[in-house]
């Protein structure tokens, strides 16, 4: 399974943008790389997923290296309620659908 | 979507009884999952449940400390047996769902004394 590398913690201010990155080195050819966020006391949610091409959905935008080595989350307009544990995880359509959790990256959002 | 009833939302256990946790999907799915997150920590996956075979574990999990069923496509049960305080963690039972998302339940907070 591939490893991935998220920074421990990051922190914005409200209505402005943030770029979370991940690095994925060892993602294999036909691994999506999902995005899922864990706000506090709650399960994880979905976020955003894709292959190779930048996807764009009501929640984030999710921009893919072209090496697929490495990706960011963007959320355009950070708001209180962003404030969460993000995890990348690469997901082998091989592998009967597991998802292993890395470590992710705490978001903290300032008013 | 999926929706994941989980219960209970949380327990407190004593010392070396056991725990069973119940986890019902309001639609038919091949595979569901277990999770484990440890206080602090990320979650770490325990098994994956399969209708009408044997669960499959994940290294350093084993069937006789988290025994699982799963009757049918809509229901599996993660037993958390002969507790010791180490076992205090949240337990999150999940599926794929449409367009491969995975869906969570909220979760069995447990607590062991």
């Amino acid at each position: 399974d591939a490893k991935t590398t998220q920074p421990n913690s990051m922190e914005s201010n409200e209505e402005e943008p943030v770029h979370l990155p991940c690095n994925h080195s060892t993602i294999s050819g036909t691994d999506y790389i999902h995005w899922y966020r864990q706000l506090p006391s709650q399960g994880p949610e979905y976020v955003i997923h894709g292959l190779t091409s930048n996807v764009n959905n009501r929640m984030a935008s999710l921009a893919i290296a072209e090496d697929r080595k490495s990706s960011t989350l963007i959320l355009h307009r950070a708001t209180l309620r962003d404030a969460a544990v993000y995890y990348c995880i690469p997901q082998s359509r091989y592998n009967f659908n597991k998802f292993y959790f890395g470590s992710g990256t705490k978001l903290n959002v300032k008013p | 979507s999926a929706v994941i009833s989980q219960k209970p939302s949380r327990d407190i256990c004593q010392r070396g009884t056991s725990l069973t946790i119940q986890c019902q999907v309001d639609s038919q799915v091949t595979m569901m999952f277990w999770y484990r997150q440890q206080p602090g920590q990320s979650l770490t996956l325990i098994a994956t449940a399969n209708q009408g075979s044997e669960a499959t574990y994940e290294s350093g999990f084993v069937i006789d400390k988290f025994p699982i069923s799963r009757p049918n496509l809509t229901f599996s049960t993660l037993t958390v047996s002969n507790m010791s305080p180490e076992d205090s963690s949240i337990y999150l039972c999940s599926v794929v769902g449409p367009n491969e998302k995975l869906f969570f339940g909220s979760g069995t907070q447990l607590s062991v004394l």
